[in-house]
């Protein structure tokens, strides 16, 4: 079946604007988590949603950073007034439970976003 | 706070060598361990978890409370194992984040 999917796959933008990126998990899976790679770095954690509702967000770096889940399926993560710093690949993450032996989280491919 | 430490950023074995990946962890409570590995191109995918107790494309992984590490490790080296390597850990039994390594490459040469 199909995976998780990401749109868009590359997205470049200024300093300064706002950019949403949205995520599509398998389709069933109730649990939806949201990381960012930095150059060199290993995935870091951002925010996880169980169906709607953001269980945990603490590694929203700052309010510039939020995400919805407003059916329980697709999410969209929105950077305000982007920064330089901002530049990453954001990846997505969907497990069919948050817990248990199905808790293993399948990534989609990937958005690489460059702030100029 | 939850730390995985991978200190290797880049492994090169030959092929038919054995190969072992380091990771170790910082976590007060029970954890639980996984390895993700990125081949050239794809996305990220799990590749074996500690509570599997699973081999998987010839590699295995063992919990060591210890030591708290979770090195990764296969006899001999195949070509098609070159890829990126990411040791990751959450808390069991509990919806969470992975918390990852930074990586190590893995580079098999002939």
């Amino acid at each position: 079946g199909a995976g998780v999917s990401q749109t868009p796959s590359n997205k470049v933008t200024e300093k300064g604007k706002y950019v949403e990126l949205r995520c599509d998990p398998i389709s069933g899976h109730t649990a939806l988590y949201w990381y960012r790679q930095s150059l060199g770095q290993g995935p870091e954690f951002l925010i996880y949603f169980q169906g709607t509702g953001a269980a945990d967000d603490s590694g929203l770096p700052n309010d510039r950073f939020f995400a919805v889940r407003p059916e329980g399926s697709v999410s969209t993560l929105k950077i305000q007034r982007t920064e330089r710093g901002d530049s990453a690949v954001y990846l997505c993450a969907s497990s069919l439970s948050a817990s248990g032996r199905a808790f293993t989280q399948y990534f989609g491919p990937g958005t690489r976003l460059t702030v100029l | 706070a939850q730390r995985v430490t991978q200190p290797e950023k880049l492994l090169s074995v030959f092929k038919g060598a054995p190969v072992e990946l380091k990771c170790n962890y910082s976590y007060s409570g029970s954890p639980e361990l996984f390895w993700y590995v990125q081949y050239s191109r794809q996305r990220l995918q799990l590749l074996l978890r500690h509570i599997s107790r699973e081999s998987i494309k010839g590699f295995t992984a063992d919990l060591n409370k210890g030591e708290t590490s979770f090195h990764l490790k296969k006899p001999f080296a195949q070509e098609e194992d070159s890829a990126m390597y990411y040791c990751a850990l959450s808390s069991t039994g509990t919806a969470s984040k992975l918390t990852f390594g930074t990586g190590t490459r893995l580079q098999v040469t002939l």
